[in-house]
């Protein structure tokens, strides 16, 4: 059964730093991972997905990159501020053929401090 | 194009009582996965619709209940409520497999 852990579980941070989120999973069989962020009592975003294939994806100042070897992601964030505040979470599919029940991480809080 | 859309946004309900929320997918999209998230629990898997057809189910009791329309809207019903299914339950729409996920905002639901 595929688990999902992200650490650390919260995180705060002055504006204008570099931050990594991490995100790890146990069964390396995965198709893609996908990174979603949440605003407090709302719905998620997609921000990037990362096929298997694929080592990194890059989206303005969002950078995700996948090692499936080792059952893990990052998401890099650049140059962050207040409006980053958010929950990031992970999720990954079973398998290719598997439909689309995707198993999420616990989540990071993230707080940018102005 | 529009996204996924969700109503009702809030529920307040009695134990005992049932409950139908909906989830229209996007245009096109003809997978649609429902998902129930707790403070306590995270998110968790509820079911996955594709062409009318439930093709995965979590680990949920037999409460927890959907379809799937031919025009892929789908809805989700819990009969029975009881104080745990306070939660916020969500949608996700694809294409068909294993793709990018788009999520509708959600709906609340309060159990008292």
């Amino acid at each position: 059964k595929q688990e999902v852990t992200q650490i650390p579980a919260a995180l705060s941070v002055p504006e204008g730093e570099n931050l990594v989120l991490n995100c790890s999973f146990t069964d390396s069989a995965i198709y893609n991972l996908q990174w979603f962020r949440q605003d407090p009592g709302k719905g998620l975003t997609s921000l990037l997905l990362i096929q298997s294939s694929q080592r990194e994806q890059t989206s303005g100042r969002l950078n995700a990159s996948l090692d499936k070897s080792s059952g893990r992601s990052t998401l890099y964030i650049a140059a962050s501020q207040p409006g980053d505040s958010a929950t990031y979470l992970c999720a990954v599919p079973p398998g290719m053929d598997a439909g689309n029940m995707l198993t999420f991480g616990g989540g990071t809080r993230l707080m940018v401090k102005p | 194009k529009a996204g996924v859309t969700q109503t009702p946004r809030y529920l307040i309900k009695t134990r005992g009582q049932q409950v139908t929320l909906s989830c229209s997918p996007i245009s096109g999209h003809r997978s649609v996965s429902w998902y129930q998230q707790t403070p306590g629990q995270g998110l968790q898997f509820l079911f996955e619709y594709f062409s009318e057809t439930q093709r995965n189910k979590g680990n949920f009791p037999g409460r927890f209940s959907g379809r799937q329309f031919s025009n892929s809207r789908s809805e989700m019903n819990v009969s029975t409520l009881e104080l745990g299914d306070s939660a916020l339950y969500l949608c996700a729409s694809s294409l068909a497999g294993v793709e990018e996920q788009y999520f509708g905002p959600g709906t609340r639901l309060t159990v008292t």
